[in-house]
């Protein structure tokens, strides 16, 4: 069974950049079968779907925070990694990274836990 | 404000049934996008309960069911138990922003 699990500050600082990175173990990101997501949930709020990545290093943004949103993968460490630039205190919750099947469209299968992040200086 | 539109709340008694709907619009359930449910316990990450409009992932009880028609979907829950007591997501494709969407969620209350 494959597993997620998130890790990065728990608190960052107003106009920094936000960094995550989800750890894949029992599978492989080098998968052609998934594609790696982020996907967030501000405290008591609904869910939002940052973006996605591919093993080959393709990606898909939200188009609401594709300025600020850049993702990684390092198939030879089996993770995958968020950067989000200049954040603000909306930017404050519950980061999900979440394993998506290439189907039209994707859902995710398998979550990780997930990491609150808190933006405050 | 999200795309995809569900009640805020429903509510049911042990042993009843509920529906949950998801509304859409064309751009999203209309075009024939398919429509997946998440189940959010307190505290927890979500976990995918329907897949594909109306599939249920390996340990997902019958008592879990999905449908949709035209530009809706719903979430149908039957013989209701305390341990359902959640938060529900529907989730699709936009085609229009090229984006996955969620719908704003629905608090299941076992009465």
């Amino acid at each position: 069974q494959v597993q997620l699990q998130e890790s990065g500050p728990g608190l960052v600082k107003p106009s920094e950049t936000l960094s995550l990175t989800c750890t894949v173990s029992g599978g492989s990101v080098s998968s052609g079968s998934y594609y790696w997501n982020w996907i967030r949930q501000p405290p008591g709020k609904g869910l939002e779907w940052i973006g996605y990545i591919y093993y080959t290093g393709s990606t898909n943004y939200n188009p609401s925070l594709k300025s600020r949103v850049t993702m990684s993968v390092d198939t030879s460490r089996n993770q995958f990694s968020l950067k989000l630039s200049s954040v603000t205190a909306a930017d404050t919750a519950v980061y999900y990274c979440a394993r998506g099947l290439r189907t039209t469209p994707s859902f995710f299968d398998q979550w990780g836990q997930g990491t609150l992040v808190t933006v405050s200086s | 404000q999200s795309v995809l539109t569900q009640p805020p709340s429903v509510s049911g008694a042990p042993g009843q049934r509920v529906t949950i709907s998801c509304t859409g619009s064309s751009s999203i359930i209309g075009t024939g996008y398919d429509v997946h449910w998440y189940q959010q316990l307190p505290g927890t990450a979500p976990k995918l309960l329907i897949y594909g409009n109306n599939n249920r992932p390996s340990g997902v009880p019958d008592r879990f069911s999905g449908s949709k028609s035209g530009t809706s979907a719903s979430l149908a829950i039957t013989g209701l138990q305390a341990e359902d007591e959640a938060d529900y997501y529907c989730q699709s494709s936009d085609s229009s922003l090229s984006a996955l969407v969620f719908g704003g969620g629905t608090k299941l209350t076992v009465l």
